[in-house]
């Protein structure tokens, strides 16, 4: 079993849906993050959570760490957000990745 | 001000050769990362520096890859007598601080290609 693990692995959405991404993890963490890596490749961080809940504009990350879960949140869609999203996790000395969730958004 | 940058930016290599990967963070960042992405995988660490020093090197795939910093900037990333499975988009990010609670910014990426 991972240590990280997201759902769905793939995911269609249709413009203006509500879409929301999870992210479980097993191990002992300082922070999670969430990654966006788009089609060529370049990777932005969109958010870095220890506790809470963060927003950015039409983003929104939960985590819970008793529960080692967070969620990745994107209200009203678009086909700008079609990228694979990531959830890592900083153990001691090393981020773990999870395998990514293929992101498409549909006019 | 500038990011991350990584050098070069596509390399094309024979098999058995060495090769050399370069990393410029972000001006004051103390913390280095690299990470490989294969082709259609995952993201996959390699190593970390803080400052000078990198705590843990057991994510290094194999003896034939190395990793130095010098002067808390520009790292290298050496693969020697590189092999087929080491094709691959090799990542460099940069942090403020220490791994953990310090958001990431990476680079473009260098592409390798083993023949």
């Amino acid at each position: 079993k991972n240590e990280v693990e997201q759902s769905p692995q793939n995911l269609t959405a249709q413009e203006g849906e509500f879409i929301t991404i999870n992210c479980s993890y097993s191990v002992g963490i300082s922070a999670l993050h969430w990654l966006q890596q788009h089609p060529g490749g370049g990777i932005v961080s969109l958010f870095m959570l220890s506790s809470g809940k963060k927003k950015h504009g039409r983003l929104i990350a939960t985590i819970n760490i008793q529960e080692k879960h967070s969620s990745l949140h994107i209200t009203a869609s678009h086909p700008r957000d079609s990228a694979v999203y990531i959830c890592a996790v900083s153990s001691p000395d090393k981020l773990i990745f999870g395998t990514g969730t293929r992101l498409q958004v549909f006019p | 001000g500038a990011g991350v940058s990584q050098s070069p930016s596509n390399k094309v290599t024979e098999k058995g050769k060495d090769v050399e990967l370069r990393c410029d963070p972000i001006s004051g960042h103390t913390a280095l990362y690299w990470y490989r992405q294969s082709l259609g995988q995952g993201l996959e660490f390699l190593i970390y520096f803080q400052g000078n020093s990198a705590p843990d090197k057991s994510g290094l795939p194999s003896d034939r890859f190395s990793a130095e910093r010098t002067g808390g900037s520009v790292s290298t990333l050496t693969i020697q007598r590189t092999q087929q499975e080491d094709s691959a988009v090799y990542l460099c990010a940069s942090s403020l601080g220490p791994l953990g609670p310090y958001e990431q910014y990476f680079g473009p990426g260098t592409r390798l290609t083993v023949t």
